[in-house]
């Protein structure tokens, strides 16, 4: 099964307004970051939290992370229809000496102008 | 795209057949990952390398195979393609394990 789940798997807000994602996941991890798709294309990276980490900024991205609950957030401020994308959570799994990065399902994202 | 090819970037197969996708890399990155995107399913890791000759399981790695005889190339096959193998395949690079990966522009598969 996969590491991360995020939720919702789909959400569509009016441009403007502030959009959440969350993210859980199952063992122990190093870092947790988040990517971005555009349709029909590879993943871009936005922003990797270490598990030291409790919150993280980069531009109008601010994701959290609690190590207890084993969640995450990422929270999109003021968000633009050019933000219109899916979201995923990956971690870090360990197995046997490597480590692997694992995905989630992630979360749509419709902005409307 | 950070130095990241993926080839072919279509391809329609029949089933049966064996089928070779390749991901090449000019950034010397230790990792490189292969997974499958469908929908509803999201990112499936199929199989990952930590290094020349070191590969291992991702979470759906039944009917595929990997090979990494250098360090810039990751070569994925499926043995004998089977129409649940249709998928967009994507190719990732990352220094370590727990890194920044790099993402390949996709290999759209169809399986006939």
């Amino acid at each position: 099964s996969q590491q991360g789940e995020e939720d919702p798997q789909a959400l569509s807000i009016q441009e403007g307004e502030n959009a959440t994602m969350n993210c859980s996941y199952k063992t122990s991890i190093n870092n947790l970051q988040w990517y971005r798709q555009n349709s029909g294309r590879g993943l871009v990276h936005l922003i990797l939290i270490r598990s030291n980490e409790r919150e993280k900024h980069s531009g109008r991205l601010r994701v959290t992370l609690d190590t207890s609950k084993k969640s995450s957030s990422l929270l999109i401020t003021a968000s633009r229809a050019a933000d219109t994308a899916s979201y995923f959570c990956a971690t870090d799994a360990y197995q046997g000496g490597s480590e692997k990065l694992v995905f989630g399902k992630g979360t749509k994202l419709t902005v409307n102008p | 795209d950070a130095g990241i090819t993926q080839s072919p970037r279509h391809k329609v197969t029949e089933t049966g057949t064996p089928v070779t996708l390749r991901c090449h890399q000019t950034e010397n990155h230790r990792y490189m990952y292969w997974y499958r995107q469908d929908p509803g399913h999201g990112l499936r890791l199929i199989h990952y390398s930590y290094g020349v000759k070191d590969t291992d399981k991702g979470e759906v790695s039944d009917g595929y195979s990997v090979s990494r005889s250098k360090t810039e190339d990751f070569l994925l096959t499926l043995e004998s393609a089977t129409s649940s193998q249709t998928s967009v395949y994507f190719c990732a690079i990352s220094i370590l394990g727990n890194t920044e990966a790099f993402f390949g522009q996709g290999t759209r598969l169809t399986v006939v």
